[in-house]
């Protein structure tokens, strides 16, 4: 069936450059995550839309980091200037509605690689 | 008094036994936790939740344990199967919290041994 898809599934990235990563949410789902994967770690939050206001990005760990959701579906995780330590899984969730609901799917990620 | 599991970043079972993971949770706070199943390549995978109201739930082979007093939660998984490896995370909400917004803990890879 259809989930979460996120394209690429995998990038690299030379030192300086920027990146833009895609998240497709289950269609009709409001609310949408960014989480950052480090190897070994469990997500961390980066930000969270519900349709296309984004209600919280107090987990972006700078201002190089910049999410869109534009429409309310496809979101955007866009990474300026990359650095080595912006080397993780980036993974997307969605969820049904925009009240506290906490079944999240997940998408595979993207694993960003910066060199 | 009552003792608690530690928190084990591997754990190695033969198929058919019980696994039991353990986490600690930071927040006294937190009134809702979660356990999530990885595996390798692919995102995280609900497995079963509990507010901060109950000490036990359970599901289809699965049962989760929170102690309030110590910050402890525990999934036991019942004759684990080899499609149970993966490493596996709790995650923790505070109230208020917008959806989403779980802190993770440290994850436990669970090996199932043929």
């Amino acid at each position: 069936g259809a989930g979460v898809s996120q394209s690429p599934r995998y990038k690299v990235a030379k030192r300086g450059q920027d990146v833009a990563l895609r998240c497709d949410p289950i269609s009709g789902h409001v609310s949408l995550f960014w989480y950052q994967q480090a190897l070994g770690q469990g997500p961390e939050f980066l930000t969270y839309f519900q349709n296309e206001a984004q209600l919280d990005k107090s987990g972006l760990p700078s201002d190089r980091f910049f999410a869109e959701r534009p429409e309310g579906s496809v979101s955007t995780l866009k990474i300026q200037r990359t650095q080595q330590e912006d080397s993780a899984v980036y993974l997307c969730a969605s969820s049904k509605t925009g009240e506290p609901t906490y079944e999240q799917y997940f998408g595979p990620g993207t694993r960003l690689t910066v060199t | 008094g009552e003792s608690v599991g530690l928190h084990l970043p591997t754990l190695s079972v033969q198929e058919g036994d019980n696994s039991i993971i353990n986490c600690a949770y930071s927040n006294s706070a937190s009134d809702y936790f979660i356990w999530y199943k990885q595996e390798s390549g692919k995102g995280p995978q609900f497995i079963i939740d509990i507010r901060s109201n109950m000490d036990k739930r359970q599901g289809q082979r699965v049962t989760v344990l929170l102690n309030k007093t110590v910050k402890h939660l525990s999934l036991q998984i019942a004759a684990t199967q080899p499609g149970d490896s993966a490493v596996y995370f709790c995650a923790e909400n505070p109230p208020d919290t917008n959806a989403g917004k779980s802190t993770f803990g440290d994850g436990t890879t669970l090996t199932v041994k043929p």
